[in-house]
């Protein structure tokens, strides 16, 4: 079984602060997706990285995949109260179809 | 679009029930997955399929069988409800399992095993 964990489990900072989000494994993945949540819904995509070292910019958001392609990160600057929600990482191991979830960082903004 | 429809959105079980969580899918996608959700633990894989007729074992797998007839419907059966299978349940698809693959996910179905 491939393992995701994620860091911090719960964040809970200010409008307008900056912060990071961790998403950690022992294994290899061929690509990484990063999701976000909303009380009663399904998760949505927001990313997806496949290269060691990838940066990806969504406005705000900053993903990055780590060299040996075990972890990423997830920077977020000037946070709003709309950045609440709970962030998923889910690694894609290769040649198999199993999609693999980490265990999630609630991240709540406060105006 | 529908996308991804679940049904029904709330459940509650005696133990020892059994039912069937649907999941339709209007994408054409050949990949179907059951998630489960629970506090603490992100998302954990049940069962999934690359296409009609080919269902695997995920990594939470016991009390739960599922079928794929057709490539739009992918049902998650519980044969005897316990208390352990309280949880949010998830489906999914994608139109391929490749590094690039989004999933879509249905708005989820919450199930109490009393």
């Amino acid at each position: 079984t491939q393992l995701l964990e994620q860091s911090p489990q719960f964040l809970s900072i200010q409008e307008g602060e900056n912060l990071t989000v961790y998403c950690n494994s022992s294994s290899v993945f061929s690509s990484l997706q990063w999701y976000r949540q909303e009380p009663g819904e399904g998760p949505v995509l927001l990313v997806t990285v496949v290269t060691g070292g990838e940066v990806k910019k969504l406005k705000r958001l900053t993903f990055q995949f780590g060299d040996a392609r075990k972890d990423s990160s997830l920077h977020i600057t000037a946070a709003q109260p709309g950045d609440t929600g709970l962030y998923l990482c889910a690694g894609r191991g290769f040649g198999n179809e199993k999609l693999t979830f980490g265990t999630g960082t609630r991240l709540t903004i406060i105006p | 679009n529908a996308g991804v429809t679940q049904t029904p959105k709330f459940q509650v079980l005696k133990t020892g029930q059994s039912m069937t969580l649907q999941c339709a899918q209007d994408m054409n996608h050949e990949y179907m997955s059951w998630y489960r959700q629970d506090p603490g633990m992100g998302l954990r894989l049940i069962h999934y399929s690359v296409g009609a007729g080919i269902t695997d074992q995920g990594e939470v797998p016991n009390g739960y069988n599922v079928s794929r007839s057709t490539t739009e419907d992918f049902p998650l059966r519980l044969l005897s409800a316990a208390p352990s299978q309280t949880s949010v349940y998830f489906c999914a698809s994608s139109y391929s399992a490749g590094r690039m693959g989004e999933a879509f996910f249905g708005q989820g179905t919450r199930l109490t095993v009393v």
